[in-house]
């Protein structure tokens, strides 16, 4: 059980275009889901926790209207890129908590490239 | 000083070798920890949960929490090629949601 997935897994985009990377919980509801950004060799940097039914909570420094988040169900959510930049390239990871455990689950991952 | 201190190794261990990982924090809020395994381009997947101070097993896998000292361990025995990965630490308050990662330590068990 407990299972994240994550769509797509890689995409490579032109700079200016915008990507919508989904993280489903395939197991079990999620009423809080979490976005993380990590460089290479580096740990996960969370960037923002996503609550279903509610605005989205960025940390400090991740800019809101560059990282859309969504979060319309309990086993849905969603984080929009726009106008992304060669700096965007970055591996991008959710994770989904699980009320029953208290436990943040991983899901694989997307790499983003933006040329 | 970061609030959770962990050795980014890099880790090369033979074939069968025990393998120790730790982690220090400085939070003595925390009151759950967490071991996760992660794969070269992939998502982390938990290994294990403890809450509080003491120790859990669970196959190779033992974790230890000595909330005294604010250090935690990952002992894994009969090291495997397979377990050559980056392990992270985490752990977070009771109440509260957000995970603290240790920077994570590069292993390699080398056949």
């Amino acid at each position: 059980g407990a299972v994240v997935s994550q769509h797509p897994s890689r995409v490579i985009c032109k700079s200016g275009t915008s990507v919508k990377i989904e993280c489903r919980s395939l197991d079990f509801q999620a009423t809080t889901m979490f976005w993380y950004r990590q460089f290479p060799k580096q740990s996960l940097m969370l960037m923002a926790t996503s609550n279903e039914g509610s605005k989205a909570t960025y940390e400090q420094g991740v800019e809101k209207d560059k990282f859309l988040i969504n979060h319309a169900s309990l086993t849905l959510s969603t984080l929009t890129v726009t106008s992304a930049h060669p700096e965007d390239s970055s591996f991008y990871i959710c994770s989904a908590l699980a009320g029953s455990t208290d436990t943040q689950y991983f899901g694989p991952g997307t790499r983003l490239t933006v040329l | 000083q970061k609030e959770v201190e962990q050795d980014p190794g890099p880790l090369s261990v033979p074939e069968g070798a025990i393998v120790s990982l730790n982690c220090t924090y400085s939070n003595s809020a925390f009151q759950y920890f967490m071991w996760y395994r992660q794969y070269s381009r992939k998502g982390p997947e938990l290994l294990m949960y403890t809450y509080s101070s003491g120790n859990k097993e669970d196959g190779r896998f033992t974790a230890q929490v000595d909330k005294s000292s604010k250090y935690i361990s990952l002992f894994i025995r009969d090291s495997q090629p397979s377990d050559s990965a980056t392990y992270l630490c985490a752990m977070k308050q009771t109440g509260a949601n957000n995970l603290f990662f240790g920077t994570g330590t590069r292993l390699t068990v080398i056949p």
